[in-house]
């Protein structure tokens, strides 16, 4: 089974600069989270998505970042403008809804390595 | 006070030695409890689901204390490849929000 896929696995760009990255989860899993790791730091979760509807963007900065999931599949994230604080790793994780089929385990993608300059 | 709090360590062990992590949390609704393991510069993995009962896989035994609001991983007969940053997860109810601890960082040397 493919597992939770991400890009770019690196990114480098100044402060202001915008970056976007994409997401696409395990197949026939319908929550889709994007969590931002500082080094040293636990995942922080950014939002979740049940399908294509928001669930939690508690910790979302919404004056820079977005995040979307048109079609209740892939997902990107934007960050514009690009602070030095943003620099993290974005992972992007799926879960089933269903229980019986370990709902509760989530499943990350290896992340999108981000350094703003 | 965080959600989750656990020890950042590092824990350092020979091989063979016995190391317990603990871990709190705030929010006496949560209702799940895992303990995932995440490798230098990778993604974190389900390591085990805690249950009331307490569980066991191999040389890894999780607890959880509801009233005292503590979660546990003991592993017995440290390997090298043991060596990780361990982290504490709770959720609540409802849809499934997972908060992560800022994981303990366990070195297991020969």
């Amino acid at each position: 089974e493919a597992g939770v896929a991400q890009s770019p696995r690196y990114k480098i760009i100044e402060k202001r600069q915008s970056v976007a990255f994409w997401c696409n989860p395990i197949s026939g899993h319908a929550t889709l989270y994007w969590y931002q790791q500082i080094l040293g730091q636990g995942p922080k979760l950014l939002i979740q998505f049940q399908n294509n509807g928001v669930v939690d963007d508690s910790q979302l900065p919404k004056d820079r970042f977005s995040a979307e999931r048109l079609k209740g599949v892939d997902s990107t994230l934007k960050i514009q403008p690009a602070k030095l604080e943003d620099s993290a790793v974005y992972l992007c994780a799926s879960s089933p809804v269903d229980r019986s089929q370990g709902g509760n385990t989530i499943y990350f993608g290896e992340g999108s390595w981000l350094t703003v300059v | 006070r965080k959600e989750v709090e656990q020890d950042p360590g590092p824990f350092n062990v020979p091989e063979g030695a016995t190391v317990a992590f603990n871990c709190t949390y705030s929010n006496s609704a949560s209702q799940s409890f895992f303990w995932y393991r995440q490798d230098c510069r990778k993604e974190p993995k389900l390591l085990m689901s805690v249950y009331s009962s307490g569980n066991e896989d191999g040389r890894f035994t999780a607890q959880l204390n509801r009233a005292s609001q503590y979660i546990s991983l003991l592993i017995r007969d440290s390997k090298l490849s043991d060596s990780a940053t361990y982290l504490c997860v709770v959720s609540g109810t409802g849809f499934q929000k997972l908060v992560f601890g800022t994981g303990t960082r366990l070195l297991v040397s020969p």
